[in-house]
């Protein structure tokens, strides 16, 4: 089955640096790569999402990159705020039949005033 | 946007006894729910996935005759853990969605924050 690993486990910046987040996967049959971000005693929320066709996706602070080759894939939060503070948790699976994605182990990311 | 309401938020009971976790979809049709179970500063585990009308599939190592998991309607899936241990304290959160490609998007829970004493 697929194996995620995330990269770092915490993560700790100023406010107005940028963030980065790796993650490795072992299936090369993956294809769909969703990021959750996951407030302290809350629920998991999608963020952004990134397909097997598409190297780089970004939606205005956030973006995502892809390298089919290595099996990586990146969150970048650029501009970070305190409000990003939170568990991010990256995922893979394969598209096609019953999507069912495992979770890496989670980056609790701290963003310092 | 799509909710997702888990019940209860939070259980504490004596070693032995039986809990249900409700997981409802308030605003559209769940054809698939998922079981993870959370520890402290760890990621989501997967229990089980389950699809209306169907028994749920559970993952490796995760006992179908102590989390019993129903989805009798699109709306309302239940977790079972019978007979609960201190073992068995944990973070559960369920997930659903319409349809089963990953382009539908998977709602989480609240979660149900379980802790046998």
């Amino acid at each position: 089955g697929e194996n995620v690993e995330q990269h770092p486990s915490t993560l700790s910046v100023q406010e107005g640096d940028s963030a980065v987040i790796k993650c490795t996967y072992s299936d090369s049959a993956s294809n769909y790569f969703p990021w959750y971000k996951q407030e302290l005693g809350k629920r998991p929320q999608l963020i952004i999402d990134i397909r097997s066709n598409v190297g780089e996706k970004k939606d205005q602070r956030i973006a995502v990159t892809l390298n089919k080759t290595a099996k990586h894939f990146s969150l970048h939060i650029t501009e970070t705020q305190p409000e990003d503070s939170a568990v991010y948790f990256c995922a893979a699976g394969i598209a096609g039949g019953s999507y069912i994605p495992t979770f890496g182990r989670g980056t609790s990311l701290i963003v310092h005033p | 946007g799509a909710v997702v309401s888990q019940h209860p938020s939070w259980v504490i009971c004596k070693s032995g006894t039986s809990v249900k976790i409700e997981c409802r979809s308030l605003d559209f049709q769940a054809t698939t729910m998922f079981w993870y179970r959370q520890f402290p500063k760890q990621s989501l585990m997967l229990m089980a996935t389950s699809n209306e009308g169907s028994k749920a599939t559970y993952e490796q190592g995760v006992e179908k005759d102590k989390f019993l998991i129903n989805h009798a309607s699109l709306t309302l899936s239940t977790l079972t853990v019978t007979s609960a241990h201190p073992e068995d304290s944990s973070f559960y959160i369920c997930s659903a969605r319409s349809g089963t490609a990953e382009n539908q998007p998977q709602h989480f829970g609240d979660g149900t924050r379980l802790s046998i004493l």
